[in-house]
């Protein structure tokens, strides 16, 4: 059962426009979300996160938006550039002492960004 | 900044044999995560490390092992490489559960 679902395989966008790539969740013990982005031949970089106390958070050209009654989150990048053409991942994390961490995934998203 | 290394690249296997991969991290972490990723299907954790020699099972660790013998390295054993064990391998690590993971650059596997 995929607890973290990536539904759109692929997003096209021109530059300087909004990319949004979604996320939702099934799991209610996940209290801590992340994204990653991941350029081929390299491993993911972590890119932004959100408690779950929190339903927004930004960084510079990138926020995540969290609705935790829908278990949806999203990733939007403003304005979009050439360089963020890369796979996305969204990932979440349970709570408690012994998760150590570990993170679930979704199957990701291939952003591509168009001059 | 710290670094987590996968030994290999890319690694061609044959059907049938013993497959090592191999991840060091240099920053004292305490827990390493092996994933596999492939398309449509994202990351999947195969084996996780919160001590040395501790270890317990991700989500598909069927056909896998792992070692643990000292902190800064975690290994990944294919015991009888298959076909299907064909994949992008990734370890990670984090500090505490606080932290978020630190990635390796990936193992391209082809196992023929």
């Amino acid at each position: 059962d995929q607890q973290v679902k990536q539904n759109s395989p692929s997003l096209s966008v021109q530059e300087g426009r909004i990319s949004i790539l979604n996320c939702d969740y099934t799991n209610s013990m996940f209290d801590y979300f992340l994204w990653y982005k991941k350029y081929p031949a390299e491993g993911p970089t972590f890119l932004i996160s959100i408690s779950s106390i929190k339903d927004k958070n930004e960084d510079g050209r990138f926020t995540v938006f969290l609705n935790k009654s829908a278990k949806h989150l999203s990733l939007h990048i403003v304005p979009s550039q050439p360089g963020d053409s890369a796979v996305y991942f969204c990932a979440a994390q349970a709570g408690g002492g012994t998760s150590y961490g570990k993170l679930t995934f979704g199957q990701g998203t291939i952003l591509t960004v168009h001059p | 900044d710290v670094k987590v290394t996968q030994s290999s690249r890319y690694l061609v296997k044959r059907t049938g044999e013993k497959v090592f991969l191999e991840c060091v991290q240099d920053m004292d972490h305490e827990n390493m995560f092996w994933y596999r990723q492939d398309p449509g299907l994202g990351l999947r954790l195969i084996y996780f490390s919160y001590d040395v020699k501790m270890k317990e099972k991700g989500d598909i660790p069927e056909g896998y092992s792992v070692s643990r013998e000292k902190k800064e390295r975690f290994s990944l054993i294919l015991e009888s490489a298959s076909t299907n064990q064909t994949s992008m391998y990734l370890c990670a690590s984090n500090l505490d559960s606080n932290y978020g993971y630190t990635f390796g650059s990936g193992t391209r596997l082809t196992v023929v």
